[in-house]
């Protein structure tokens, strides 16, 4: 079955740290790149950040360069997220989605669920 | 970084067409044929409905179609159904960041 799965949303402290997982199955991981996307509540999507399909190029949104970091194991078909310095903007839920092989621009063919992170003292 | 312009929300009767609007600069939607939208129901993740601005993925019904002039790309839906009430979102590339969503449209269909 092919699918996106995240984990490791929780409530932080602002200031603290956390790490996402976004377990992949039924497709070849590196075959793609990988995105992370997420929503405020009740807002709008934001794209936060993308890495290439064998790991070595990454862009983030200006709102977590310095902060977040994209990794990926394609043996693990598994991408990461470690977000650190996290404040009360960055509550959202956070979605991995697989750019569109077919598309030469950004379009996003699959996505998670996604994994809540809440920011609150 | 300021996300594309979409109108807050469309609304239509079954049957009927509506178009919603998605408008940047000539750094993201002008500049490139890189135009995406994305259907998204309450608490569910979006759904991609169109890429490269008008193209369908597979399993897309042809009732959505999209465009694009100048700066302004749009989503058509035509045949409005009940189904289709939920939000959609354009998204481009942007030259000094390489992907900028639209601050999303609610469509509602009376």
């Amino acid at each position: 079955q092919v699918q996106l799965v995240e984990s490791g949303g929780d409530v932080v402290k602002p200031g603290g740290s956390l790490r996402l997982s976004c377990a992949a199955s039924g497709f070849t991981l590196s075959d793609y790149y990988m995105n992370w996307i997420r929503q405020a509540p009740g807002k709008g999507l934001e794209w936060v950040s993308y890495i290439t399909g064998g790991g070595s190029t990454k862009y983030y949104a200006d709102s977590v360069k310095g902060r977040f970091t994209i990794s990926r194991d394609n043996a693990k078909n598994s991408l990461y997220l470690q977000m650190n310095s996290l404040t009360a903007e960055d509550t959202a839920v956070y979605y991995c989605a697989r750019w569109e092989l077919a598309a030469a621009g950004p379009s996003f063919d699959l996505w998670g669920r996604g994994t809540l992170v809440t920011v609150s003292s | 970084q300021s996300a594309l312009t979409q109108p807050a929300s469309v609304s239509g009767s079954p049957g009927q067409s509506i178009t919603i609007s998605c408008t940047g600069t000539s750094s993201d939607v002008g500049g490139y044929n890189y135009v995406s939208w994305y259907q998204q129901h309450l608490d569910k993740a979006p759904k991609l409905m169109i890429y490269d601005v008008s193209n369908r993925p597979s399993g897309v019904s042809n009732r959505f179609s999209g465009s694009k002039s100048g700066n302004t790309a749009s989503l058509t839906i035509s045949g409005l159904q009940a189904e289709d009430e939920a939000d959609y979102y354009c998204c481009s590339y942007r030259s000094i960041s390489p992907v900028v969503f639209g601050g999303g449209t609610k469509v509602t269909v009376l």
